[in-house]
Parts: structure tokens; C-alpha cells; sequence
């Protein structure tokens, strides 16, 4: 069965800092996987996907995210963070290989900004 | 272009009642899956409905049921309302393309509370 795993609840960076947020799953299937951020009171908005082909995928917002077979990650990661960029960050494999299907998500990691 | 929208927004309850959340997808799209998030965890999916069935289901008891009218619009109603049926109710829309969905695009949520 899939499985989502996100290492650290709660990540807090300086503004302007690396942002690396982890993310590893499990899947019997060639996955597919997303990032999803969810501010305060919203719903999710998809950040980027993963599907086939290129391994690094960019997204909105300046992150971008590696598939990592071997290491069977997918860590989300953005050069210098900004104040904008605190939320609520969702890792999530699709359970059957269809994007628009039941997904499976992480526990999240919460990113603060500190300016 | 209208996103997905859920209604209402906000609900209390008290246990042993019933709950009707509505939701109308994003425009073009047909498909609806709703989600519960709990508070302080990831979304985890009730079920997917595609031409008015019920496509795909999680892990939930049959207390949690659901239809989708012709218009792709969709409810979510919860029978004999648990003190842990507290929480954010998410619905996603997504669009069938040659035997595959589309990603999932989120409502905001409907928050329920259960007294």
C-alpha cells in the first residue's frame, strides 16, 4: 500500500534562507506525487507534480522538488525563503497511479518565516 | 473562471444529527472526491464520485455517503454525527481525460464542529 512519510512536523527558516522540506513514500507502483501548501483557512493549492519523465520538477512560487527513486523521495525545496512562503506543506502519492484519484497524504510540515 | 466552491463554510452540530456539505468543481471539471482532514493532520479521502457513481471509497464507515447530480455538483452527508467527526471537510474536483484524471484542484473547506 502507499504510504507518505514527512520528516518534522514544525520547520522554521530566516528569511531569505534555503527552504528543504523531506518527503519520502512508499509505493508499488511507479508513483505519482505531489506538493501541496495550505494557508491558514484555505484549502490546498497545488505547488507541483511529479508524473514521468524529468526528475526535477519546478513549480509555482520558486520551489521546486527531486524524484528520487533510489532514496524513494521527494523532497520540496525553495533557494531563499519569504515571508509569504509560511504554511502548511502537504506531501501526497497518488494510490493507483492516476493524478486526479485517491491521494495519500503526509502529516504535513508547518514552515515558519522569521524575519 | 469559478474554482471549486463548498458550502457552508462553517457548521455546528450536535451528536446523533445529520450534515449535508455541498460542492460545485471547477468549471470544466466532472469529477469530485471529498476529503477529511483532522485537525493538525493530512487530508485523508472519503471517496470519488464520476458520473453520478461512486467510484473509489476510503476508509470510511457507511455513516459517510454521498451523491453527484447531473451538473457534476456533489453532497457529502454524515449520518449519527461522532464527536470525531469534527473537521475540515475538503472537496477537490478533477477532469476525466482519455481514461486518467486531471490533478485535483480544492475548495476551501467546510469546517464542521460536533458538540
Amino acid at each position: 500500500a502507499q504510504s507518505v512519510t514527512q520528516l518534522g512536523s514544525h520547520v522554521s527558516v530566516s528569511e531569505g534562507a534555503l527552504v528543504l522540506l523531506r518527503c519520502n513514500y512508499s509505493s508499488s507502483v511507479p508513483p505519482y506525487l505531489f506538493w501541496y501548501v495550505q494557508y491558514p483557512n484555505q484549502g490546498l493549492q497545488l505547488l507541483l507534480k511529479y508524473t514521468t519523465g524529468a526528475t526535477l520538477v519546478k513549480g509555482i512560487n520558486g520551489f521546486e522538488a527531486e524524484f528520487k527513486k533510489s532514496e524513494t523521495s521527494f523532497h520540496l525545496t525553495k533557494p531563499s525563503a519569504h515571508m509569504s512562503d509560511a504554511a502548511e506543506y502537504f506531501c501526497a502519492v497518488s494510490d493507483g497511479g492516476n493524478q486526479g484519484g485517491k491521494l495519500i497524504f503526509g502529516q504535513g510540515t508547518e514552515l515558519s518565516v522569521k524575519p | 473562471d469559478a474554482g471549486v466552491t463548498q458550502s457552508p463554510t462553517h457548521l455546528i452540530k450536535t451528536r446523533g444529527q445529520q450534515v449535508t456539505l455541498r460542492c460545485s468543481p471547477k468549471s470544466g471539471h466532472d469529477t469530485v472526491s471529498w476529503y477529511q482532514q483532522a485537525l493538525g493532520q493530512g487530508p485523508q479521502f472519503i471517496f470519488q464520485y464520476y458520473e453520478e457513481e461512486e467510484r473509489q471509497r476510503g476508509n470510511f464507515p457507511d455513516r459517510f455517503s454521498g451523491h453527484q447530480f447531473p451538473n457534476y455538483s456533489s453532497e457529502l452527508n454524515v449520518n449519527a454525527l461522532l464527536l470525531g467527526d469534527s473537521a475540515l471537510y475538503l472537496c477537490a474536483s478533477s477532469l476525466v481525460v482519455g481514461g486518467s484524471t486531471s490533478p485535483l484542484h480544492f475548495g476551501n473547506g467546510t469546517r464542521l464542529t460536533v458538540t
